[in-house]
């Protein structure tokens, strides 16, 4: 089965960049998202990548994807007070009955000192 | 254009009652996928349906149940509530079915329901 794998907490101090870390199993998921859980709130979606790209930029965001390490990672550039929250690496499964869902990591609590 | 909604944000049930939580997809978006989130085991796939059928299910006992309506809105029920069941359940609309082709499937979440099982 699918497994993704994500560190459970990142603490840095406002105006730094954090980088959240994530590993996935399935080699044949096309795209790898990332998701933003504030307190009681639902999940947000920050951004996607496409399997075939290396990054991807979107304001303050970059994502890199290491395809032969299987490796995703996050940059938040200038990490702000509003940034805290838990961050979920996502891969789309491709086996059986539950093709097509997301399988998610466990999240990583990004907590951000001022 | 309004995002996913689900109601009622939150729920206090005892052991044995059954459940029933509702889910309005985004405008236009024919899926909907229900996800639970618990402390210990995350989040994880309950079931899809797509076009009023279901078309994925996860590893979830047969007492989880959903059901789509023909304007795409979608219910889950749990029968025989359980301790175990109190969790976060959150409801995902994409525009076509599945996730895996990212972009018009990319799956949008709704705020969720807090469901306590006393």
């Amino acid at each position: 089965g699918e497994d993704v794998e994500q560190s459970l907490f990142l603490s840095v101090r406002e105006g730094d960049s954090s980088v959240i870390n994530c590993t996935y199993t399935d080699s044949s998921s096309t795209y790898l998202y990332w998701y933003k859980q504030e307190p009681g709130a639902g999940l947000q979606l920050l951004t996607y990548i496409f399997s075939n790209m290396d990054m991807k930029q979107d304001q303050r965001l970059t994502v890199l994807l290491n395809k032969k390490d299987k490796h995703l990672s996050l940059r938040i550039a200038d990490t702000q007070t509003g940034d805290s929250a838990i961050y979920f690496c996502a891969e789309s499964a491709n086996y059986g009955g539950s093709q097509g869902n997301l399988i998610f990591g466990k999240g990583t609590k990004l907590s951000v000192k001022p | 254009k309004a995002g996913v909604t689900q109601t009622p944000r939150y729920l206090i049930k005892t052991r044995g009652q059954q459940v029933t939580l509702s889910c309005s997809p985004i405008s236009g978006h024919r899926s909907v996928s229900w996800y639970q989130q618990t402390p210990g085991q995350g989040l994880q796939f309950l079931f899809e349906y797509f076009s009023e059928t279901q078309r994925n299910k996860g590893n979830f006992p047969g007492r989880f149940s959903g059901r789509q309506f023909s304007n795409s809105r979608s219910e889950m029920n749990v029968s025989t509530l359980e301790l175990g069941d109190s969790a976060l359940y959150l409801c995902a609309s994409s525009l076509v079915r599945g996730a895996r082709a990212g972009g018009s499937d990319t799956q949008y979440f709704g705020p969720g329901t807090r469901l306590t099982v006393l």
